[in-house]
């Protein structure tokens, strides 16, 4: 079972340069989220897509933009990449709730290590 | 946001249980006790979830306290496998269910 797939696995970028790190999900999960990991600390919400064509922010939202493309698919773009985004890049998925709990598990790639030069 | 407090590092012996605790005085009655948990190097990974009773699954054991203020996770038998970050979750966040991560705590296993 693939669950979530991440890619690039690594890369560097000098500063002011763009990409976009790419997620998929093969477990037909509505929810997608992408989070930031600096060292030493938790995991940080960066933004949050409910639905295919739905996207919402989350708490450190700024330099980056996310596309959900598809049900499967949900990239996030750094448009001019800073040092300060120098991170682990997670992106997870969720199934829909069940019941009245928002109690479903999420499932986490193993992410993507950047770092910008 | 209720907020939880766990230590920041705890050591184990191989095959011995571990008994990682973690305080949530503030815990609202709808809050679910989520437990994840992060290998080196890779993405947090699921462990356990609780409302009010224990609950067992091939990965852990959840204790909960039946004033819900604390919670423990245990593993029965540690393995070198199981070192790990070890995160207590209250809830997910608002209406957008992320999670909220704290520090956890770390555990070493010792062979």
């Amino acid at each position: 079972n693939a669950g979530v797939t991440q890619t690039p696995k690594f890369q560097v970028l000098k500063t002011g340069q763009s990409m976009t790190l790419q997620c998929a999900q093969d477990m037909n999960h509505n929810s997608m989220y992408w989070y930031r990991q600096d060292p030493g600390m938790g995991l940080r919400l960066i933004y949050y897509s409910a639905s295919e064509g739905t996207t919402d922010k989350g708490e450190v939202p700024n330099g980056y933009n996310v596309s959900r493309l598809n049900k499967r698919e949900f990239s996030l773009r750094l448009e001019s990449a800073a040092p300060s985004q120098t991170s682990v890049y997670f992106c997870a998925s969720r199934p829909p709730r069940q019941g009245s709990g928002s109690n479903q598990p999420q499932h986490f790639g193993d992410g993507t290590r950047l770092s910008i030069l | 946001d209720a907020k939880t407090t766990q230590p920041n590092s705890m050591e184990s012996n191989e095959e011995e249980p571990v008994h990682l605790p973690c305080n949530h005085s503030t815990i609202s009655g709808t809050d679910y006790i989520h437990w994840y948990r992060q290998l080196p190097s890779q993405g947090p990974e699921y462990v356990i979830h609780g409302l009010t009773s224990n609950v067992n699954n091939r990965m852990a054991s959840l204790a909960i306290a039946e004033d819900r203020k604390s919670s423990t996770l245990i593993l029965h038998r540690a393995t070198l496998r199981d070192a790990a970050v070890y995160y207590c979750i209250l809830r997910y966040g608002g209406s957008q269910g992320n999670l909220i991560f704290g520090k956890g705590t770390k555990l070493s296993v010792k062979p």
